[in-house]
């Protein structure tokens, strides 16, 4: 069965900080991995997506990281502000056409002044 | 261009009733389709479409129908409500090269 793991469940750091998350997958056939943010009431909004050969993409302050061969990914955020306090779904797309999704359950990120 | 928009908001029901939850976007994807998302658990797939006319099941597909008459609708229909289809609702739209476009969510209790 395909499956995401994010850790940590949940994370609150200083205003200004730094912070790394993770997602470990067991997907087959991998075709691409997305992080999304997902505020509070809110849709997920997209912020990387990365295929089987790319390393590293990033989007302003935040950069995703991806190992294929030991199937993770990481996302790092950089000089944290409190608009990033959200939860961060990691998403694993396989299959033809890229359809089938596999969702973490996410990370609730927590930005305090 | 307004995305996908989804109605209502919010929505409370007794067990039993029906009711539509609808989705329309103005991006001529032709993919769409619906999650739930419940506390501790990733998002689900209930069903999806790959263009009008057209319409399968996701992973959670019971007590749910969908239709596809036109690219722009996606309504979700309860058929039956249960106190186990409290959620929150979100339909997406994607193309294979964009990515997914998410709706800001329906929250339905049922009582």
């Amino acid at each position: 069965k395909n499956q995401v793991e994010q850790s940590p469940q949940s994370l609150i750091i200083l205003e200004g900080k730094n912070c790394t998350l993770q997602c470990n997958y067991t997907v087959s056939p991998f075709s691409n991995l997305r992080w999304y943010k997902q505020d509070t009431g809110r849709g997920p909004v997209s912020l990387t997506i990365m295929t089987f050969s790319e390393n590293t993409k990033s989007n302003g302050r935040y950069t995703a990281t991806l190992d294929a061969d030991t199937k993770q990914s990481s996302l790092h955020i950089t000089a944290s502000q409190l608009s990033d306090s959200a939860s961060y779904i990691c998403v694993v797309s396989s299959g033809a056409g890229s359809y089938q999704l596999t969702f973490g359950k996410g990370t609730k990120l927590s930005v305090i002044p | 261009n307004a995305g996908v928009t989804q109605t209502p908001k919010f929505q409370v029901l007794k067990t039993g009733q029906s009711m539509t939850l609808q989705c329309a976007q103005d991006m001529n994807h032709e993919y769409m389709s619906w999650y739930r998302q419940d506390p501790g658990m990733g998002l689900r797939l209930i069903h999806y479409s790959v263009g009008a006319g057209i319409t399968d099941q996701g992973e959670v597909p019971n007590g749910y129908n969908v239709s596809r008459s036109t690219t722009e609708d996606f309504p979700l229909r309860l058929l039956s409500a249960a106190p186990s289809q409290t959620s929150v609702y979100f339909c997406a739209s994607r193309t294979p090269t964009e990515g997914y476009t998410f709706g800001s969510g329906t929250r339905l209790t049922v009582v």
